[in-house]
Order: structure tokens, then sequence, then C-alpha cells
């Protein structure tokens, strides 16, 4: 069974910190992953993707992928107060369309 | 341009009773697919639809049906609704399968089955 995991959380930081978001999956022929932020009572809006191995940095977000241990993780850097939401890591496996498969999230704090 | 549409926002529906879920995008995107959200359980893929004319089975495809009617809009079919069918159903497009392929996500649909 194709399973993606994130940590159960909640993961609480304070303002200006770094926060750390990891996600593992189970499918070797995962091809693409993706962070999604979810805020209560709202729908999923993508922070970024990666497929290549190694980091990928856009503002103060940073993914960095590692298909040999088979986790990605999301680094948020100055964590502000606005950051508090539910982070959802998911994977597209290669052949599956544009499916993806979504873990069930970890929901951040930053504490002012 | 208004990207994903969801209608209704709330639904209250009483055990067996049916009703239809709209999902319209305006984004020109090939695929369409309907999720729902349930606490601690994340986004489950129900139906699926890669291109017009397609659809198939996603995770939890059991009492629902869909509907690609063109390639703007997917609605999602409850046919006779059940208490476990209460959740948040999200509707999403992506333009094309491809591996940077990504899904944006319709407001959301609240449905409570009493």
């Amino acid at each position: 069974q194709k399973e993606v995991e994130q940590n159960s959380g909640p993961l609480s930081v304070p303002e200006g910190a770094i926060a750390s978001l990891n996600c593992t999956y189970s499918d070797r022929g995962s091809q693409s992953f993706f962070w999604y932020r979810q805020y209560s009572g709202k729908s999923p809006e993508l922070i970024m993707f990666i497929y290549s191995n190694g980091d990928k940095e856009d503002g103060r977000f940073t993914a960095q992928l590692n298909k040999a241990s088979q986790y990605v993780s999301l680094l948020i850097r100055d964590s502000q107060p606005s950051d508090s939401a539910t982070y959802l890591c998911a994977v597209k496996i290669t052949g599956a369309n544009s499916k993806l498969t979504f873990g069930k999230g970890i929901t951040l704090s930053v504490r002012p | 341009n208004a990207g994903v549409t969801q209608t209704p926002k709330f639904q209250v529906l009483k055990t067996g009773q049916s009703m239809t879920l709209q999902c319209t995008q305006d984004m020109n995107h090939n695929s369409m697919y309907w999720y729902r959200q349930d606490p601690g359980m994340g986004l489950r893929l129900i139906y699926y639809s890669a291109s017009e004319g397609t659809t198939d089975k996603g995770e939890v495809p059991n009492g629902y049906n869909v509907s690609r009617l063109n390639k703007r809009e997917f609605s999602l079919r409850l046919e006779s609704a059940a208490p476990s069918q209460t959740s948040v159903y999200f509707c999403a497009s992506s333009e094309a399968p491809r591996r940077t392929d990504t899904q944006y996500f319709g407001p959301g649909t609240r449905l409570t089955v009493l």
C-alpha cells in the first residue's frame, strides 16, 4: 500500500525560529513531492514542489528531498504567526496520471 | 478568472437523501479530482477524471458517482447519503499529467448527513 507519513504533531515553535516538517513515503516509484498549506476552514494551497534530490528554496521556505532515504522535508525560516496552519505532504507516483497521495498533515503553531 | 469553484458551500442532508456537488474550473485544465477530508484522515481521493470523457475510481469511491460533463465541469453525486459521508469535500484540477503538475483546489463543500 502506498503510504505517506507525517509526524502527528502538533508542532509549536516561537516566532523567528526555524520550523522543520518531515514526511516519509513508502513507494520508491514516487517521482514528485508537494507541500500544501491549509489554514483552518480553508482549502489547501501549494507552497512548493520538488522532484530532484537536494534542496529547493523559495523565499523563507526550503524543501529537501532524499530519495534514497525516502523522505522529504519542509523548512520554514523566520517563522511568523501567519505560518500557523496545517501542512500537507503529497506524493505523485510514476504512471499515476496526476494523482496525489496525501499525508494526514501536521499542524504548526507559531507563538508570538 | 475564478479558478476552481464549488457549489454549494454548505449542505445538511438526512440519511437516504441524494444530492449533487458541482465543480467548475476556468483554467482550461484537463484533469479534475474529488477529495474528502475528515479529521485526522487527511485528503482522500474519491474519483478523478484524467481528461474529458474519462473517470476513474480513487481510494474511497463507494457510495459516490461522478460525471465529467465537459472540460470545465465535474460533478459528484451521493445517491443515498449516509452519516459516514459527513465530511468536507474538495474539488481540484490540474493542467495535465506530468511530473510537476500542480493541483488547484476549490473552496470546499461542508456536508453533514443526519
